[in-house]
């Protein structure tokens, strides 16, 4: 059973070009859950997602980010005209419906993104 | 409003020796959790251990274990026997619980732990 599956691990962009993040849930699970981490600093949320759903983008910057889940394929993470204070790690966990209580949220490796 | 707070600045502790890493929280809620996760250099984020707000022991996974103090609002992460393998960045956690099946966590900024043979 895998678990959250993330790509790319890293991704190089150059100032003003669109960074796309890919998140594949858990099996069964149909929400999702993007955090962005910056150097030195803790995760923060950015945004839940059900499946052709934002839920809560209360974390999300207003310009540039966008997020989908689509019924069918991954959820993306979507930056454009990407500038150097964006890069970070940028982390993806999913969930199944519902709360889950005492479960923790499963976390993908994350995607390393490096502006240049 | 930081939710929690983790201040320690990097620790170094001798392997085999115990570590208690501080977290405080903030919140209203009657009914919350609290999350550690461990991240080490590889970048992965690990899950240790969870204690509930209503949960009336302390929690313990292994090695670990949480020193809850609920009055004072703290969730402290005691690692007993370092080993190597446990430097890391560890970060504490909590959920709250919006309505609607919302199960997001919100992080601290984490605390550094180097064990040294």
């Amino acid at each position: 059973n895998a678990g959250v599956m993330q790509n790319p691990r890293h991704l190089v962009r150059r100032r003003g070009q669109e960074a796309r993040l890919r998140c594949s849930p858990m099996k069964g699970h149909s929400h999702v859950y993007w955090y962005r981490q910056l150097p030195e600093e803790g995760l923060k949320f950015m945004v839940y997602l059900q499946k052709e759903n934002i839920i809560d983008e209360s974390g999300m910057p207003k310009e540039r980010f966008s997020a989908e889940f689509p019924k069918e394929g991954p959820s993306i993470l979507r930056i454009q005209q990407v500038v150097r204070g964006d890069s970070a790690a940028y982390f993806c966990a999913s969930s199944p419906p519902g709360q889950i209580g005492d479960s923790p949220l499963h976390f993908g490796n994350g995607t390393r993104l490096t502006v240049t | 409003a930081q939710k929690i707070t983790q201040t320690q600045p990097g620790m170094f502790v001798q392997e085999k020796e115990a570590v208690t890493l501080d977290c405080t929280y903030d919140t209203s809620d009657q009914s919350y959790g609290l999350f550690w996760y461990k991240q080490p250099s590889s970048g992965e984020m690990i899950f240790l251990i969870y204690q509930g707000s209503y949960d009336e022991q302390n929690a313990t996974e292994g090695r670990y274990s949480l020193n809850f103090q609920k009055a004072r609002k703290s969730a402290n992460l005691v690692i007993s026997a370092s080993q190597l393998g446990d430097s890391a960045m560890y970060f504490c956690a909590m959920r709250e619980h919006p309505p609607g099946g919302n199960n997001r966590l919100a992080f601290g900024k984490g605390n550094q732990v180097v064990v040294i043979p």
